[in-house]
């Protein structure tokens, strides 16, 4: 199947800093990603699309000035936690559907972010 | 917008037994409706999804069924073996190439 790949895969920050996530899609280009936070024993709660050329459209409730999302090609998102807190702490997923397939979403292996 | 409400939060079965988690969403334009397998601290995996013009879908010990009328959906897991241990998620969404909508996740645990 498609590969979807994440990095880095853990990060430890100091309060006040800012992180960057990348999310590669290694075999294949996506037009569309999409990032999720999930909480430990929780569900993946989605929180912003990353449209290829164009501005990330952010779920209610999702600072964009907070999580600011790149997406400069078609095999590139990036998601950067600026200006971090410890309530930034969590596991950051995201997923891609190649432009040429069925529909199916890939996820990459998750960023846990955990801010001191 | 879309909600996916999942139940059981946890199901523990033993081996050979059949599971069955089952999900409601609100969204009567929902018609794409995928299940997630997520081991400990890895990523999310397809196992098997279904759309909404067909009723009943089966792959192997996997099978998923729909109603749209009632807007549930249902995961149904025969045989489960140790391997089958993790968490699942239903998921729902306008269409296949849109944002998908997570249930909270079941805990499945498969005792020898």
């Amino acid at each position: 199947g498609a590969v979807v790949s994440q990095h880095p895969s853990w990060v430890i920050c100091k309060s006040g800093t800012s992180v960057k996530i990348e999310c590669r899609s290694l075999d294949f280009q996506a037009t569309t990603m999409f990032w999720y936070r999930q909480f430990p024993k929780q569900s993946l709660m989605l929180m912003a699309t990353s449209n290829e050329g164009s501005k990330a459209t952010y779920e209610q409730g999702v600072e964009k000035d907070k999580f600011l999302i790149n997406h400069a090609s078609l095999t590139l998102s990036t998601l950067t936690v600026t200006s971090a807190h410890p309530e930034d702490s969590s596991f950051y997923i995201c997923s891609a559907r190649p432009i040429a397939g069925g529909g199916e979403l890939f996820f990459g292996e998750g960023s846990r972010l955990t801010v001191l | 917008g879309e909600n996916v409400e999942q139940h059981p939060s946890t199901l523990s079965v033993q081996e050979g037994d059949s599971a069955v988690i089952k999900c409601t969403y609100s969204d009567s334009a929902s018609n794409y409706f995928p299940w997630y397998k997520q081991e400990l601290g890895k990523r999310p995996q397809l196992i098997i999804d279904i759309r909404s013009n067909v009723g009943e879908k089966k792959d192997q010990r996997i099978a998923v069924t729909l109603n749209k009328t009632a807007k549930h959906f249902s995961l149904h897991i025969t045989e489960t073996q140790p391997e089958d241990s993790a968490v699942y998620f239903c998921a729902a969404s306008t269409d296949s190439w849109g944002k998908l909508q997570f249930g909270a996740g079941t805990q499945v645990v498969v005792t020898p």
